[in-house]
């Protein structure tokens, strides 16, 4: 069965509107989830690192005014795209990891900013 | 800085037909090479993880195979839903944390 939760699965809405992602560990605590950025044919792009309780970090490029993350418990933790635009429209992809687990991967949300 | 390179991009294969996907990677203090395979609109599914040089790991139709300096996905006879992109991941040194590195991935597509 799944082991991550990630919802919506797809997203269309218009330019300027904040969208919420959420994603929740469903097999085991994740004291490490990971939000990733894919564009079509290409591989995975680490966007940030978020521990539980603490304030998540953010690789070289990723304004974190613009995709603020919030990890509040051991299971879940949420996406904000604000005021999204065109260019934000993306495949986002969140994972968890937990002890000696590999990352586990949800299926991901399809942005679409008209 | 951690680097993965796969090979081929892509690869199609005749059902049956066995063949092998390549990673190769440079990293300060290599501490696990993953694989995943990832369907189209999906998150990647994880298969393997390989720790040190000479491991090798299988599941069904797949070995996967790691040296210090590439890792090999075999395939053995595969079946038209082995289709998918492979992608090949590394996580290094301690200042790494728990963050991967992705390869570019290889799309296989086996026919029928």
């Amino acid at each position: 069965g799944a082991v991550v939760s990630q919802h919506p699965s797809r997203v269309i809405c218009k330019s300027g509107t904040s969208v919420k992602i959420e994603c929740r560990s469903l097999d085991f605590q994740a004291t490490t989830m990971f939000w990733y950025r894919q564009f079509p044919k290409q591989s995975l792009m680490l966007m940030a690192t978020s521990n539980e309780g603490s304030k998540a970090t953010y690789e070289q490029g990723v304004e974190k005014d613009k995709f603020l993350i919030n990890h509040a418990s051991l299971t879940l933790s949420t996406l904000t795209v604000t005021s999204a635009h065109p260019e934000d429209s993306s495949f986002y992809i969140c994972s968890v990891k937990g002890g000696n687990q590999p990352q586990h991967f949800g299926d991901g949300t399809r942005l679409s900013i008209l | 800085e951690d680097q993965v390179t796969q090979s081929p991009e892509a690869l199609r294969l005749q059902e049956g037909e066995s063949s092998s996907l390549n990673c190769s990677y440079t990293v300060s203090g290599l501490r696990g090479l993953f694989w995943y395979r990832q369907d189209p609109g999906k998150g990647p599914e994880f298969l393997f993880t390989l720790y040190s040089a000479g491991e090798e790991k299988e599941k069904e139709r797949l070995k996967a195979t790691l040296t210090k300096k590439e890792s090999f996905l075999h395939i053995t006879a595969p079946k038209p839903e082995d289709s998918a992109t492979y992608l090949c991941a590394v996580q290094g040194g301690e200042t790494s944390g728990s963050r991967l590195t992705f390869g570019e991935g290889t799309q296989l597509t086996v026919n029928p």
